[in-house]
């Protein structure tokens, strides 16, 4: 079974503090994603990467950096954390096909920023 | 750029009942995915259609797509408590890489 793990389940932060959230798969999938989640708002995409040290926004990227090293870590930079920044980050994987397949979700870290 | 839109929003029913849920999309697609999220917790993958299949089943679920309406269902027969969650439908995003997820229907089944 493919298994997405995330550095912690919940954080706290405080405001203007520099965070990193880390998400390791161990499938050898290409591709990872980040998204945050909120309510009303749904799933949305911060960044992602289809290969090592490669790296795209996706559609909310402002305030975040991403950093990929090493093809089975993907990490998500706060570089300074704001309280509009609070929310639910889901780290995700899937593979290179010949089609887009299914993504391979981390539990998710809630992070709070006061 | 959210490009399924689930429907509807909440639905409640009763252990034993049938559940459906419906997507709409915007563009063309090569495939549609569906996902369930219980509360507090990451994505997990249920099925994927593919553009050429009208129907799809797996346990307990069935999803059909027709895309000359860019809609699909997913019924989920004879549910259980345990199926309460959230449910996602998701297409591929312009990236081609990443997906465009809908805000999702939030299922409760009671007892």
């Amino acid at each position: 079974d493919v298994k997405v793990t995330q550095s912690s389940r919940y954080l706290v932060k405080r405001t203007g503090e520099k965070v990193f959230l880390e998400c390791v798969q161990d499938m050898d999938h290409e591709n990872m994603f980040w998204y945050r989640q909120d309510p009303g708002l749904g799933l949305r995409l911060i960044y992602f990467s289809y290969d090592v040290k490669m790296k795209e926004k996706g559609d909310i990227p402002e305030g975040y950096s991403v950093s990929r090293e090493k093809k089975e870590r993907f990490s998500l930079i706060l570089e300074s954390a704001s309280t509009n920044q609070t929310s639910m980050y889901l780290c995700a994987s899937s593979l290179t096909t010949g089609e887009v397949r299914e993504q391979y979700f981390g539990p998710g870290t809630r992070l709070t920023v006061t | 750029s959210q490009q399924g839109e689930e429907d509807p929003q909440a639905l409640s029913i009763q252990e034993g009942e049938n559940a459906t849920m419906n997507c709409s999309y915007k563009t063309s697609i090569n495939n549609l995915q569906w996902y369930r999220q219980n509360s507090g917790r990451g994505l997990v993958h249920l099925i994927l259609i593919r553009s050429n299949e009208r129907e799809k089943h797996s346990g307990r679920l069935r999803v059909t797509l027709d895309t000359s309406k860019k809609s699909s269902s997913l019924l989920i027969t004879a549910s259980r408590a345990a199926d309460t969650a959230s449910y996602f439908c998701a297409t591929v995003s312009n990236s081609g890489y990443a997906l465009n997820f809908g805000k999702g229907t939030s299922l409760l089944v009671t007892p």
